[in-house]
């Protein structure tokens, strides 16, 4: 199928762990994107890529690192995960351009404890 | 600070009434404004985009744009229950990046 998957779905941790979530995309889109949505269900943008390269970097802490190893791909690695890190997280995908439509992935819950 | 409002909600009708979703936006430049629908749990799912002032069909959703008093609205015809979601309003910024509003929630009773 044609589509945006993350992996995993849902991510338990400890607070001080590190982890990485994962996007994939098949649309042949050349823009990726992670949003994260709080507890209140506001979204909002963290990172941009367009074909690898990063052109939006949000107010994120640097404890944020995205990586995109090509134009279909782009993970989060996050270190030493706090409380006010758990969210969900979504990937989403467009062509770049001020009119092109972002599809998103299921998302991923995280949980710090 | 760019910023896109939405009332919280929630906004309650009946089944088969019009659904009313309204969205102001502070950036005079944005050019392009979507719509997304939210399912509890699951992830935004496109319904509508749109760039020109005017209306735009498709459906049972049709949106409308102002771009002169810098707002958008969606509305949804025949509403059913499975209508219910929360509807994001999203407003393209820079580099294809959106600016979403907190949503309306949209309950529709049987």
């Amino acid at each position: 199928d044609t589509a945006v998957s993350q992996t995993p779905k849902y991510l338990v941790t400890q607070m001080g762990n590190d982890k990485s979530i994962k996007c994939e995309q098949n649309l042949g889109h050349d823009t990726m994107y992670w949003y994260k949505q709080d507890s209140k269900k506001f979204l909002k943008i963290m990172f941009s890529y367009n074909n690898k390269e990063l052109i939006i970097n949000e107010t994120v802490p640097n404890r944020f690192s995205p990586k995109s190893p090509d134009k279909a791909h782009l993970n989060l690695h996050i270190n030493s995960l706090e409380l006010g890190d758990s969210a969900v997280y979504f990937c989403a995908s467009s062509l770049r351009g001020s009119y092109n439509e972002q599809f998103f992935g299921p998302g991923t819950r995280l949980t710090v404890l | 600070q760019k910023e896109v409002e939405q009332n919280s909600g929630p906004l309650s009708v009946p089944e088969g009434a019009i659904a009313s979703l309204n969205c102001t936006y502070s950036d005079r430049g944005s050019q392009s404004f979507f719509w997304y629908r939210q399912y509890s749990g699951k992830s935004p799912e496109l319904i509508m985009s749109i760039y020109s002032n005017g209306d735009k069909e498709d459906g049972r959703f049709t949106a409308q744009l102002n771009k002169a008093s810098q707002y958008v609205s969606l509305l949804i015809r025949d509403s059913q229950p499975s209508d219910s979601a929360t509807y994001l309003c999203a407003v393209n910024e820079r580099y294809s990046t959106l600016t979403f509003g907190k949503g309306t929630m949209l309950l529709v009773s049987p």
